[in-house]
């Protein structure tokens, strides 16, 4: 069965540092891996995907096969990514296994 | 709005008693998935509908759950006998087709006393 680990609870940072948010999955075939984000009072909503291969609010992420990990980054942190994360893995059209998520706080 | 809905988002009830949740998805997407989340983690999955169809359900999914999605729109979670280990963020998420990219409702939060 796959799996998503974020072995990070909660990450903090002060505006305008880089940020990684860290990733790792188990699956032995082709996964397709995605981030999606939770504001404040807000529904969980994509981040971005692996197969699109591009730069949401700054954010981007790549997959490693070779370390199963799809980890988030972005070079400058803003106090508006102030959210929760939570990385997640689908197989063939099937539901979404999710990691338990990573909180990030962007400091001013 | 045309996201997905949920309704009621909250609820409250004693334990032994049944519930009942709604969901309404994004009108032309016909997958539908139910989710349930706990604190602390990441939603997990509880089964999802293709149509009308049930296609998968989670090894979470005890026999005091049932779902239906009767004419391919709308789908209903029940859960008979709650138990305080009921009480979390209830999910429903929709997509088209095998696209993997899930829309969210805003949730049901269930609390179980």
């Amino acid at each position: 069965a796959q799996r998503v680990t974020q072995p990070e609870k909660l990450l903090s940072v002060f505006k305008g540092a880089p940020v990684e948010l860290k990733c790792n999955y188990s699956y032995s075939g082709s996964p397709e891996l995605f981030w999606y984000v939770q504001y404040s009072r807000q529904r969980l909503q994509l981040l971005l995907r692996h197969i699109s291969r591009e730069s949401i609010k700054g954010f981007t992420a790549d997959l490693n096969k070779g370390e199963t990990s799809f980890h988030l980054k972005k070079p400058f942190a803003q106090e508006e990514d102030s959210a929760m994360y939570y990385c997640a893995l689908s197989v063939t059209g099937r539901a979404l296994t999710f990691g338990s998520g990573t909180r990030l706080q962007v400091q001013p | 709005d045309t996201g997905v809905s949920q309704d009621p988002r909250h609820k409250i009830t004693k334990r032994g008693q049944n519930v009942t949740f709604r969901c309404d998805p994004i009108s032309e997407h016909n997958r539908l998935y139910w989710y349930r989340q706990t604190l602390g983690q990441g939603p997990e999955f509880l089964t999802y509908f293709q149509n009308e169809a049930q296609l998968e359900k989670s090894r979470l999914l005890s026999d005091r759950f049932s779902a239906e999605r009767p004419k391919g729109s709308f789908s209903t979670l029940e859960i008979q006998r709650t138990e305080q280990g009921d009480s979390a963020m209830y999910l429903c998420a929709s997509s088209f087709n095998d696209r993997r990219e899930q829309f969210f409702g805003p949730g049901t939060r269930l609390t179980v006393l």
